[in-house]
């Protein structure tokens, strides 16, 4: 268990609708990461939050957004949903911000959309 | 999206067989990590690097950062049935981003 939660695990939604996909950090960590994954595709950063700051952005769609809130849980919001979303959703955390900081990651959220 | 090469990218070997697999970049990173990933679940970091030619083992596992730094490798020893799984590399570069660039991963069988 890495200390990384989400919820929920399963998601299944139909075309053009919105999801809210959220992540608890590991306790006292405060950077937060969200990752795509595409079946049988590797991990694809999205976006990077610290201390509810945006720091980093990846190949995140602008249908998607994303927000770090004061107690530092993130959530990740996906809109106008289409069929190739489907993927497995990961966040991961890590305490600093800095070179030499790993990252763990949550169980992830598997988006389903039909 | 930019990745990491990663290879092989599946391998079937025998129980008890060493397995090695690398990472290779065009852009010098500061920073390696390894992951294994199971069927439906989050990656889960087995080793971390953080300087050039740094040699990192746990258990059975032994990662090195490259010299050159643009590469990493995993080595497996004396195999068993649950490595199965796929094993990720990510990257993080020199130019100050802490974003992290993950490989396309190798997915390893283990022949009981």
């Amino acid at each position: 268990d890495s200390g990384v939660t989400q919820t929920p695990k399963h998601l299944i939604t139909a075309t053009g609708q919105r999801v809210t996909l959220r992540c608890s950090p590991r306790s006292g960590d405060l950077s937060v990461y969200w990752y795509q994954q595409s079946l049988d595709q590797g991990l694809q950063f999205l976006i990077h939050y610290y201390n509810g700051e945006e720091r980093a952005k990846g190949n995140i769609l602008e249908r998607f957004s994303a927000q770090q809130f004061p107690d530092l849980h993130s959530e990740l919001n996906l809109s106008s949903l289409e069929l190739g979303d489907s993927a497995l959703y990961f966040c991961a955390s890590s305490d600093r911000d800095s070179a030499t900081d790993t990252q763990y990651f949550g169980p992830g959220t598997r988006l389903t959309v039909l | 999206g930019q990745q990491l090469n990663q290879s092989p990218q599946s391998m079937f070997i025998q129980e008890g067989e060493d397995v090695s697999m690398n990472c290779t970049s065009s852009s010098i990173f500061n920073t390696w990590l390894w992951y294994k990933q199971d069927p439906g679940e989050g990656p889960v970091l087995l080793i971390a690097l953080y300087k050039a030619g740094e040699l990192t083992s746990n258990g059975r596992l032994t990662a090195q950062f490259g010299i050159t730094r643009k590469d990493s490798f995993l080595n497996i020893s004396a195999s068993i049935p649950s490595d199965v799984g796929i094993y990720f590399c990510a990257g993080r570069a020199t130019s100050g981003t802490y974003k992290y660039i993950f490989g396309t991963g190798t997915r390893l069988k283990v022949l009981a």
